[in-house]
């Protein structure tokens, strides 16, 4: 029933490692984001896509690539992964023309 | 600069009293949404309330987008309540939100 997912919930790599975060949404929407909570930062925009092929650049983009496959599913992909990338990542969703955000449970990502 | 800033940073309540959020924008304000979080867990839409109040239960929020600003009130507060609570304001860039760094509730018995 869960409208927006996102996997794996949990991650552990190492430095330099591979990483490829998965969000997929059955809203129908247009738009889908990720962002980065940290504490003493918030949350922060990183990647977001207005639809299939589509990617925009959000507040804090270095160290990440993004991919919009299909209306549904969008993916983030850190290639080189950094403990400065250690984090809680939220994918979330929004309609064309509306701007109230629908956000997954969230991806704990620790790099060691 | 820091475009969003919410008050208070913490609040701690007895059972039954009722709070007062806070959320003021440094721009132009186009929308704005309220969200709840528990320590570690998603975020929960609570409002989305682009101007006017708009009400769910214990819950009210109300918007000025002329005075940038926006409010939540919680009203005969529960412990349940307990958690944090985010607002979140667009500007003039579509779909982009800009999030305040929260105020954290704690009600108590």
């Amino acid at each position: 029933e869960a409208a927006v997912t996102q996997s794996p919930r949990n991650k552990v790599t190492v430095t330099g490692g591979n990483v490829t975060l998965s969000c997929r949404q059955t809203n129908s929407h247009n738009y889908m984001y990720w962002y980065r909570q940290d504490t003493g930062h918030g949350l922060r925009l990183i990647h977001y896509s207005y639809g299939a092929g589509n990617l925009q650049i959000g507040d804090v983009p270095d160290g990440y690539k993004a991919t919009r496959t299909t209306q549904e599913d969008f993916f983030l992909l850190l290639e080189l992964a950094s403990p400065s990338q250690t984090s809680l990542y939220f994918c979330a969703s929004s309609d064309r023309g509306r701007d109230e955000q629908y956000f997954g449970p969230g991806t704990r990502l620790t790099v060691l | 600069g820091q475009q969003v800033q919410q008050s208070p940073t913490s609040l701690v309540l007895q059972e039954g009293e009722n709070a007062e959020l806070q959320c003021n924008f440094s721009t132009s304000l186009n929308s704005m949404q309220w969200f709840y979080q528990r320590p570690g867990g998603s975020l929960i839409s609570v409002f989305y309330n682009p101007s006017g109040t708009k009400q769910s239960g214990r819950l009210t929020s109300t918007t000025v987008i002329k005075e940038r600003r926006s409010s939540l009130h919680i009203s005969s507060s529960q412990i349940t309540d307990s958690g944090t609570y985010l607002c979140a304001m667009r500007g003039s860039a579509l779909g982009r939100l800009h999030f305040g760094a929260g105020t954290q509730l704690i009600v108590i018995p």
